[in-house]
């Protein structure tokens, strides 16, 4: 079953611009992971954030944590074509059960 | 050696077949999982080992059959599966959450399965 619910489904945007996916949660969180995932190929991971952190960089990425919404999002900036794909946010609750949102697949032109 | 390899990249077979898929990594992380992704679908958990132990089974159907033969192989043999079993099997890997309080997951490139 998924734990989290990824908004949006999809997104389109040119090549410079930022995107923004959001995830929601329902249980209570040791830590929440963002994937990507190329099409049809394994997943990479990008970040992970813990649930005392509210706030994470890596690179051109953002990664911001509210526990008490049961929220995360994920912020490309200056996106390039590369950045093409499916992204996943993946909770963490108990034991090594890493359950995935539905994903929001990302098309950034050209 | 961050890698996490997969065989075969492709497998076609019927449904009276027995086949297996092989993942492998030699990262000495103690966790390794079995995915099941269908298209335009998250991965699902299927089945979880923890220091070459079955820790978690997701209710897989007793047609998946995983094995860990040592801390580096995971197995998962497949037999009488149904069209509707067709999907994309991703293995992974990590360090032991009993000892890491949280890991990352590294996946292999997955393997295409077609059930005819």
């Amino acid at each position: 079953s998924q734990q989290g619910e990824e908004d949006p489904q999809a997104l389109s945007i040119q090549e410079g611009e930022n995107a923004t996916m959001n995830c929601s949660y329902k249980t209570s969180i040791n830590n929440l992971q963002w994937y990507r995932q190329n099409s049809g190929r394994g997943l990479v991971h990008l970040i992970l954030i813990r649930s005392n952190e509210r706030e994470k960089h890596s690179g051109r990425l953002r990664v911001t944590l509210d526990t008490s919404k049961k929220s995360s999002s994920l912020l490309i900036t200056a996106s390039r074509a590369a950045d093409t794909a499916s992204y996943f946010c993946a909770t963490d609750a108990t034991g090594n059960k890493l359950t995935f949102g539905g994903g929001t697949r990302v098309l950034v032109k050209p | 050696d961050t890698e996490v390899t997969q065989t075969p990249k492709h497998l076609v077979m019927g449904m009276t077949n027995k086949k297996s898929l092989k993942c492998e990594q030699h990262m000495g992380h103690r966790a390794m999982y079995w995915y099941k992704q269908k298209a335009k679908k998250p991965p699902e958990l299927m089945f979880v080992y923890s220091y070459e132990k079955l820790s978690i089974n997701e209710s897989v159907p007793s047609r998946f059959s995983p094995e860990c033969p040592n801390s580096s192989l995971l197995n998962l043999h497949l037999h009488a599966l149904q069209p509707e079993d067709s999907a994309l099997y991703l293995c992974a890997s990590s360090q032991d959450r009993r000892t890491s309080g949280g890991a990352t997951r590294f996946f292999g490139p997955g393997t295409r399965l077609t059930v005819l």
